[in-house]
């Protein structure tokens, strides 16, 4: 079975700085999609950024980039200019490639604060 | 607004209940997916339907079950409740499933169970 590890359960950011977390997963699979999601106080869950694992580019989507090591089976968001409206609870995510099924499995999350 | 409306917003109840959270899928999508958010198992996947058809189930105990309409609106319903079924219960839709797919995702119905 296919699992997601995020091993910062908390990091902390200055507004317009710079963070990366950090995610692994396992999975025997060679073709799976990758996520990151954030959920803010509202806790409404909105997709950030998705990474195909057949490609070898890393995604990114403004301030949002990853860093994705499929050797190593690693997956990482980094935020640039961090702002105020970032802070949230980042969940990083797999699903399987192929078919109708797509399930997402989660990672247990890292807390972000940006501090002003 | 992901498009995807979940209904009640929150819901209190008594052990030994039985309680039904109710889903509208985004516009044109086909698949709807629950999922489970509590403090010690975090976001678990509990099952998928696509067109009125279980196409996947996750951890989804057999207190519970699902199903999707013909207007493609879903139902999960909980039945003999227990403390630790309090969670935040996410709907999501996408078009017909797949990770090319964005799953979006509902505003969640809050479930505390005392």
């Amino acid at each position: 079975a296919q699992t997601v590890t995020q091993s910062q359960p908390e990091m902390s950011v200055q507004e317009a700085e710079t963070v990366t977390l950090s995610c692994t997963y396992d999975t025997s699979e060679s073709d799976y999609y990758l996520f990151w999601y954030k959920q803010p106080p509202s806790r409404q869950m909105i997709l950030v950024i998705r990474q195909e694992a057949y490609k070898q580019q890393n995604a990114t989507e403004n301030r949002f980039s990853v860093n994705f090591q499929k050797a190593a089976k690693s997956f990482s968001l980094k935020i640039s200019d961090s702002q105020l409206g970032d802070a949230a609870m980042y969940f990083c995510a797999y699903m399987n490639y192929g078919g109708s099924q797509g399930n997402l499995i989660f990672g247990k999350g890292t807390k972000l604060s940006v501090k002003p | 607004d992901s498009g995807v409306t979940q209904t009640p917003k929150h819901l209190i109840t008594a052990t030994g209940q039985r309680v039904t959270l109710r889903c509208s899928p985004r516009s044109g999508d086909l698949s709807v997916y629950w999922y489970q958010q509590s403090l010690d198992q975090g976001l678990q996947f509990l099952i998928q339907y696509y067109n009125g058809e279980e196409r996947a189930k996750g951890n989804i105990l057999e207190r519970f079950s699902a199903q999707q309409f013909p207007d493609l609106h879903s139902e999960l319903n909980l039945s003999s409740l227990e403390l630790g079924d309090s969670a935040l219960y996410f709907c999501a839709s996408s078009f017909r499933g797949g990770g090319q797919e964005t799953q979006y995702f509902g505003p969640g119905t809050r479930l505390l169970v005392l």
